[in-house]
């Protein structure tokens, strides 16, 4: 019974690139959570999404960021032209139709240089 | 203003006491839940302990007790007899309109860094 999987662990990005995050939520859940650490802070939420919906989009920067859950295959965070104010912890939770907790996956560390 | 505060950056404990992290809220909904979280080093997020806003008993889990005060807006994290392991970043986060429909982001606090020593 695998967890959220994230992936990669760690991504390295040079300035202007693009970086794409991938989570595979918990088997039956239909919601996702998308949130980003930088150092020495707490998460702060970005998006939630359910498949093929954004729900709440509210954290997210206006610019260079989006997300999609598509029908089939992992929920995607995508960053275009990525600066150094980019690098940080990028964390996806999932939790199951109808409420329950959250189950977080391990995060993928982003750094650009 | 501040949705979570943890007035503790860094706590030092010895090993086998108590411990006791604080974590204040604000919200004007009357249906929220708050959660604690544990980071080790490591970087993953561990789910530790959840407390609904209607719940009348402190949420206990193992050696996690959550001492909740609502009137205070209170959610401290209790952890009993202290071990090594428990060193690890410790973040209290909340959703608000806790209708249980898993459908609201979490708001985190920036977090306790809890250090036990031997």
């Amino acid at each position: 019974n695998a967890g959220v999987m994230q992936n990669p662990r760690h991504l390295v990005r040079r300035r202007g690139q693009e970086a794409r995050l991938r989570c595979s939520p918990m088997k039956g859940h239909s919601h996702v959570y998308w949130y980003r650490q930088l150092p020495e802070e707490g998460l702060k939420f970005m998006v939630y999404l359910q498949k093929e919906n954004i729900i709440d989009e509210s954290g997210m920067p206006k610019e260079r960021f989006s997300a999609e859950f598509p029908k089939e295959g992992p929920s995607i965070l995508r960053i275009q032209q990525v600066v150094r104010g980019d690098s940080a912890a990028y964390f996806c939770a999932s939790s199951p139709t109808g409420g329950g907790g959250y189950t977080f996956g391990s995060g993928t560390r982003l750094t650009v240089v | 203003a501040q949705k979570i505060t943890q007035t503790q950056p860094g706590m030092f404990v010895q090993e086998k006491e108590a411990v006791t992290l604080d974590c204040t809220y604000d919200t004007s909904d009357q249906s929220y839940g708050l959660f604690w979280y544990k980071q080790p080093s490591s970087g993953e997020m561990i789910f530790l302990i959840y407390q609904g806003s209607y719940d009348e008993q402190n949420a206990t889990e193992g050696r996690y007790s959550l001492n909740f005060q609502k009137a205070r807006k209170s959610a401290n994290l209790v952890i009993s007899a202290s071990q090594l392991g428990d060193s690890a970043m410790y973040f209290c986060a909340m959703r608000e309109d806790d209708s249980g429909g898993g459908a609201d982001g979490l708001t985190f606090g920036k977090g306790t860094h809890l250090i036990i020593q031997p």
